[in-house]
């Protein structure tokens, strides 16, 4: 089935540190959603996005619907250890449905203090 | 919020033998089911859809006689892996939608092991 590219595909970073990822697609997507996923466990949801163009923040999450609809980012602000996890990006062709949910590669991001 | 409880959370098993995971959503009525699979470093791969009451649509690819999905009513969804094989060694993840809310609810996962 189709995936969604997620860049980069894993990162060592500090604690503290900002963490910048994003996920791309060759076709378009009505919803952008972000999932973290710890080991073991099931996806979480993080952020969704609606717009095209919309920047939502939760926490010192904050997310980016692009313009073209083709792709998201994921920034995470002032790592801390807890952040340690699988980030999964999601696309969903049709808003507000139970259409199901193709998604990115994951970037596995690991922080050191 | 709404919680979608999945178990056994592991089990392992003889090859030949079937596996029964099972998906309640506890506080919500799930019209929708979905089922992924997910091998070690890789992500989450829908393997069908089910809606209560309806057969279930299988991706490309997925047997569905190998894999029956249950989805009887509007808090239980099933998984049965008959004859498994220890390439079907997976971790297996529901997600429940509820009709008109618009978002996903992930059960935590069964850690399936074929020996």
């Amino acid at each position: 089935g189709q995936q969604l590219n997620q860049s980069p595909q894993s990162m060592f970073i500090q604690e503290g540190e900002d963490v910048s990822m994003n996920c791309t697609s060759s076709s378009i997507f009505n919803t952008w959603l972000w999932y973290k996923q710890d080991p073991g466990e099931g996806p979480v949801l993080l952020i969704a996005l609606y717009k095209a163009g919309e920047l939502t923040s939760n926490g010192r999450l904050t997310a980016q619907f692009g313009i073209t609809r083709k792709d998201s980012f994921l920034n995470i602000s002032a790592s801390i250890p807890s952040d340690v996890g699988i980030y999964f990006c999601a696309g969903q062709l049709t808003s507000g449905t139970a259409s199901k949910l193709t998604f990115g590669t994951g970037t596995r991001l690991q922080v050191t203090l | 919020g709404a919680v979608v409880s999945q178990h056994p959370s592991r089990v392992i098993c003889k090859s030949g033998t079937s596996v029964k995971i099972e998906c309640r959503s506890l506080d919500f009525q799930a019209t929708t089911m979905f089922w992924y699979r997910q091998f070690p470093k890789q992500s989450l791969m829908l393997m069908a859809t089910s809606n209560e009451g309806s057969k279930a649509t299988y991706e490309q690819g997925v047997e569905k006689d190998k894999f029956l999905i249950n989805h009887a009513s509007l808090t239980l969804s099933t998984l049965t892996v008959t004859s498994a094989h220890p390439e079907d060694s997976s971790f297996y993840i529901c997600s429940g939608h509820k009709a008109g809310a618009g978002g996903y609810t992930f059960g935590s996962g069964t850690r399936l092991t074929v020996v």
